[in-house]
């Protein structure tokens, strides 16, 4: 079984700075998706971006960006210039290209302090 | 475009009764799952589905049935609820395809069992 590790329940932030969300997983498989969904207080989750394991390049969607470390098995999430928009839990996720299950790590709850 | 909705977003149930959180989606998506968030636990797989008529097992389905008789619909059935049972219930849903992936969320139903 695949699993994924978040060993920052709570981590904080002034506005306009910089934070990285930590996640490492273990799998044996090499062809995997990996994602990070944000939940807000709304409850609702969005996906915030998604690395595909065979692409080298880290992805990046405007002010968030990844360290993907394939070999560390490690997959961290960087937020630039935090807004208050961003308080909200962190989810970090892991798919097999050929499974049918997602494996969610427990999350990280990250706060903006203004 | 609704994606995926589910009903009821709040219900609270006695020891012992029955009762089913719907979903639908609109996207024509093959694949489609429940899971049950609870604190400090991330999200926990119940039950998925790769499309109508197949059902499958997560991580967590004791307690819990669902059934997939069309390719919109997936409800997830309690016979007999228990107290352990409360938690944030989540239907999300996702396209099969190559270079997807992408789970899509409901906006959760919480249940409480006294």
């Amino acid at each position: 079984a695949q699993t994924v590790t978040q060993s920052q329940p709570e981590m904080s932030v002034q506005e306009a700075e910089t934070v990285t969300l930590s996640c490492t997983y273990d799998t044996s498989e090499n062809n995997y998706y990996l994602f990070w969904y944000k939940q807000p207080p709304s409850r609702q989750m969005i996906l915030v971006i998604r690395q595909e394991a065979y692409k080298q390049q880290n992805a990046t969607e405007n002010r968030f960006s990844v360290n993907f470390q394939k070999a560390a098995k490690s997959f961290s999430l960087k937020i630039s210039d935090s807004q208050l928009g961003d308080t909200a839990m962190y989810f970090c996720a892991f798919m097999r290209f050929t499974g049918n299950q997602f494996y969610f790590g427990t999350g990280t709850s990250l706060t903006v302090i203004p | 475009n609704a994606g995926v909705t589910q009903t009821p977003k709040f219900q609270v149930l006695k020891t012992g009764q029955s009762m089913t959180l719907q979903c639908a989606q609109d996207m024509n998506h093959e694949y489609m799952s429940w899971y049950r968030q609870d604190p400090g636990m991330g999200l926990r797989l119940i039950h998925y589905s790769v499309g109508a008529g197949i059902t499958d097992q997560g991580e967590v389905p004791n307690g819990y049935n669902v059934s997939r008789s069309t390719t919109e619909d997936f409800p997830l059935r309690l016979l007999s609820a228990a107290p352990s049972q409360t938690s944030v219930y989540f239907c999300a849903s996702s396209y099969r395809g190559l270079n997807t992936g992408e789970l899509f969320f409901g906006e959760g139903s919480r249940l409480t069992v006294l």
